[in-house]
């Protein structure tokens, strides 16, 4: 596609509830991310994939978070048991690949999560 | 460590005021690189530009230009002129080395008045 698209743009679930969240990069993006944004706040990095493979997921809060990337394409974070503090809009970033780091992000829309 | 700072949190003018947005950061490597976003109220963060660490060239685009200056680690961004539609929250942020994560700063909220 022509830009990073994002789906479902708003999800509302129920504390405990699993959820899923979809990214679909631009078309030869090897380099894929995802980012946390609070209400007002600045962008927390969660994991980044260079192709299917997550060299970096350092910032992933708990054991309840976790993303995959499959043929180097689309990817899914899922978050397990939803608390009410994991409300937040996350943003998925692509670009091409970051083997020496001068390629810029281009984000999607976001997916705006909120967690009753 | 690497980290990004942006130590002005909001800014307003009035349009057609000049307006420089700081951004300093940190890093131990020799090879990384420095960009700008642009988040207006629709939210989708918009790229603006990318610099990199051997390259100290300044660089003027429109109404905007970006001073890098790596004797004080700063990559300020200057607005010239502003106008309404300039109003967002400016991130800069930070690649070092051979890592693909990006590091960004808090942001800087920019609201231009009529």
């Amino acid at each position: 596609g022509a830009g990073v698209s994002q789906s479902p743009s708003n999800k509302v679930t129920e504390k405990g509830k699993d959820v899923e969240l979809r990214c679909d990069p631009i078309s030869g993006h090897t380099a894929l991310y995802w980012y946390r944004q609070s209400l007002g706040q600045g962008l927390e990095f969660l994991i980044y994939f260079q192709g299917n493979s997550a060299p970096d997921k350092s910032g992933l809060p708990s054991d309840r978070f976790s993303a995959e990337r499959t043929g180097g394409s689309v990817s899914t974070l899922t978050i397990q048991r939803t608390q009410q503090e994991d409300s937040a809009v996350y943003l998925c970033a692509s670009s091409f690949g970051t083997g020496t780091g001068n390629t810029e992000a281009f984000f999607g829309q976001g997916t705006r999560l909120t967690v009753v | 460590a690497q980290k990004v700072t942006q130590a002005q949190t909001e800014i307003s003018v009035v349009e057609k005021e000049d307006v420089t947005l700081d951004c300093v950061y940190e890093t131990r490597d020799t090879t990384y690189y420095l960009f700008w976003y642009k988040q207006p109220p629709s939210g989708e963060l918009v790229f603006l530009i990318r610099r990199n660490s051997f390259d100290e060239q300044n660089e003027i685009s429109g109404r905007y230009s970006w001073n890098f200056q790596k004797s004080t680690s700063s990559f300020n961004f200057t607005i010239t002129a502003s106008q309404v539609v300039d109003s967002a929250v400016y991130f800069c942020a930070l690649r070092s080395g051979n890592t693909g994560k990006l590091i960004f700063g808090q942001g800087t909220t920019l609201q231009v008045k009529p």
